[in-house]
Formats: structure tokens, C-alpha cells, sequence
């Protein structure tokens, strides 16, 4: 299957400050990206869509103030958690699709463990 | 909207035993497809299997079959001889061929096999 990465697999970082998460898909073009949060033991839950070229479309209680999303390439996919606070602190997973009615199947990067301390 | 519900949050089997996960959804959809992810402890998602709603033929990828029951909203998952490396989360989820193409997961079952 395709290959998608997602950079760094952990980060730690303090309290106001913004951490940057990267995903790209390696060997495809991605037309849509999804990023998604997960706390222990929970369940995925999407937070945005982001497709290239365009805004990102965020789900419902998601600030996209803080979480900023860049889909400036059909490669690359980027969440700014802003002015990070402990309560932010979670798995953030990405995923891309190629796009289109039959490509339907989601591939997902290796995720991203944010600790703000 | 679409709803994934799994019902069964925990569940323990010995080595080589077969296991059923259970996942039901609800849609006025006609067309979408169904699939089951593995997330070991490494937490990267696995695809498992992938079921599309207008093939009535069950899917199957070696020890993983699912019973896909269209009018009653149903897709379980079947594990025959399980191993240890089957130990995970498995989540359900749903996606239609139309509009955003958004993933909908159902609450996840831990899956445990014990040696």
C-alpha cells in the first residue's frame, strides 16, 4: 500500500509555545488529508479536512484558531497546534487519500505523541 | 449522519481460537464501503479488510472474513486461529463514495490473545 509519514513521532515542548506536525505522502499525490486526534484508549476523532490548495473544513468544536492546517502541496499536510497548553497534550494521527469515488481507502501516518509540559 | 458503533469494548481469547468483533452502522446511504483497522500498540492504523456495500460476497484476507449484512447494518469481523500478534485495537469504520469522504469510526474493541 502507499506510504504515508508523519513527522516527529513524539515531541515535547512547553507551555505558549506552537509545535508544528508534518505529513507527507511519499509515494502519491494526495488530494485530501484528514487529522485526526486520539486520546488513551478512545477512538479516532477527526478534528479537520484539508484538501490542496484550499482552506481546511474543521469539525465541529475544533478551534481552528489553534489548530492550524496547511495543505500547500499535494504532499504535504501541516498542523500548528498554537500556543500549545497541557490540555493539548494527545496522539495526533494524519491520513491521505488519493481522491476520487472509488478511492475510497485511507492510508495513515505513524502518528505524533504531543507532550506540553 | 453516519454512526459506527462497536459494542464489545474488551475481549479476551486463547492462541489459535477463532474470534468475532462485532460492528453495526447506521447510514441512508446506498453506496459506501466498510472496513476494519487494526491499531497495535505501535499505534500505527493496519488496514485489515475492506468491504464495498454492493458486493454481496463477503471479503476475506486469509485468517480475517467478515459477515457483512447489508439490510441489518452489520459487519463483523472474524479472526480464525489467532495469534499473538493479533493483540490490538480494531476499529470499525464507514466512508460513502460521495461528499467529503470522511471516515467514521465506531468506539474501537481491545483484543487480547492470551498464549
Amino acid at each position: 500500500g502507499a506510504v504515508v509519514s508523519q513527522h516527529p513521532s513524539w515531541v515535547i515542548c512547553k507551555s505558549g509555545t506552537s509545535v508544528k506536525i508534518e505529513c507527507r505522502s511519499l509515494d502519491f499525490q494526495a488530494t485530501t488529508m484528514f487529522w485526526y486526534r486520539q486520546f488513551p484508549k478512545q477512538s479516532l476523532m477527526l478534528m479537520a479536512t484539508s484538501n490542496e490548495g484550499s482552506k481546511a473544513t474543521y469539525e465541529q468544536g475544533v478551534e481552528k484558531d489553534k489548530f492550524l492546517i496547511n495543505h500547500a502541496s499535494l504532499t504535504l499536510s501541516t498542523l500548528t497546534v498554537t500556543s500549545a497548553h497541557p490540555e493539548d497534550s494527545s496522539f495526533y494521527i494524519c491520513s491521505a487519500r488519493v481522491g476520487g469515488i472509488m478511492n475510497t481507502e485511507a492510508f495513515f501516518g505513524q502518528g505524533t505523541r504531543l507532550t506540553v509540559v | 449522519a453516519q454512526t459506527v458503533t462497536q459494542s464489545q469494548p474488551e475481549m479476551s481469547v486463547q492462541e489459535a481460537e477463532t474470534v468475532t468483533l462485532s460492528c453495526t452502522y447506521d447510514t441512508s446511504e446506498n453506496n459506501y464501503y466498510l472496513f476494519w483497522y487494526k491499531q497495535p500498540p505501535s499505534r500505527q492504523m493496519i488496514l485489515v479488510i475492506r468491504q464495498e456495500a454492493y458486493k454481496q460476497q463477503n471479503a476475506t484476507e486469509n485468517r480475517f472474513s467478515v459477515n457483512f449484512q447489508k439490510a441489518a447494518k452489520s459487519f463483523s469481523l472474524k479472526i480464525s486461529d489467532s495469534q499473538l500478534g493479533d493483540t490490538a485495537m480494531y476499529f470499525c469504520a464507514f466512508v460513502t463514495l460521495w461528499g467529503a469522504q470522511k471516515l467514521v469510526f465506531g468506539q474501537g474493541t481491545r483484543l487480547t490473545i492470551n498464549p
